[in-house]
């Protein structure tokens, strides 16, 4: 079955940092871009970053409300993708999802992790 | 990056009822358009990819149309198991953005 668990969300200080990360099952993880998104509570969803595979040299993006403070990373040979939070602010809660893109000229994202819940607050 | 607009951001709907939800792109986005569901407590699921393609295991009665910058979602006799917020999301650009959401609630 093809899944993905996240793990490491917690209360977190305005200032601090976490670092999130999800594991994949049931697919080649090392050949899909695989990316991350939020939801805070009550609120819709928000594309927050994504790391290409190695063919594309691994490379990054980030929505511009969290360049330079977050960092995605991942390890093909533990079938595992990361989030690096820094500098958090208390807009940063949310229930943060991984996600797999799909391969070809159309990219949406399936499946979905169940998320892990990142407070920020003091 | 390029943003996208929902609307209604809700409506009130009975079973059986034919719904159609717009979202509109700040530019064009081709038929880069993907459509997902999603229930209270639950993850989002994807309905529709480029525009109009049914993800597999989807029912019928949901269907997607639009390119350029104007795109629906329509449902065909509404069910209860529908009831649930949609979201449209662009793939055109690399930064993957979604509207704001549409909450699909029972009259």
């Amino acid at each position: 079955e093809v899944q993905l668990v996240e793990s490491g969300g917690g209360l977190v200080p305005p200032g601090g940092s976490l670092r999130l990360s999800c594991a994949a099952f049931g697919f080649t993880f090392s050949d899909h871009y695989m990316d991350w998104v939020r939801q805070a509570p009550g609120k819709g969803l928000e594309w927050v970053g994504r790391t290409r595979n190695r063919a594309n040299g691994y490379t990054t993006e980030y929505a511009a409300s969290v360049k330079g403070r977050f960092t995605v990373s991942r390890d093909d040979s533990k079938n595992s993708l990361y989030l690096q939070m820094n500098s958090l602010k208390t807009e940063d809660t949310a229930v943060y999802f991984c996600v797999r893109e799909s391969m070809g000229s159309y990219v949406w994202f399936d499946p979905w992790g169940q998320g892990t819940l990142v407070t920020v607050s003091s | 990056d390029i943003q996208m607009t929902q609307s209604p951001s809700s409506l009130s709907a009975s079973v059986g009822d034919r719904v159609t939800i717009t979202c509109r792109a700040s530019q064009s986005i081709s038929n880069y358009l993907n459509w997902y569901q999603q229930k209270p407590g639950k993850v989002p699921k994807v309905l529709i990819y480029a525009a109009s393609s049914l993800q597999s295991g989807v029912p019928s009665r949901f269907s997607g149309s639009g390119s350029g910058t104007d795109f629906t979602l329509t449902i065909n006799g509404l069910q209860p198991e529908d009831f649930a917020t949609y979201y449209c999301q662009q793939s055109y650009t690399t930064h993957l953005t979604f509207g704001g959401g549409t909450k699909v609630e029972i009259k």
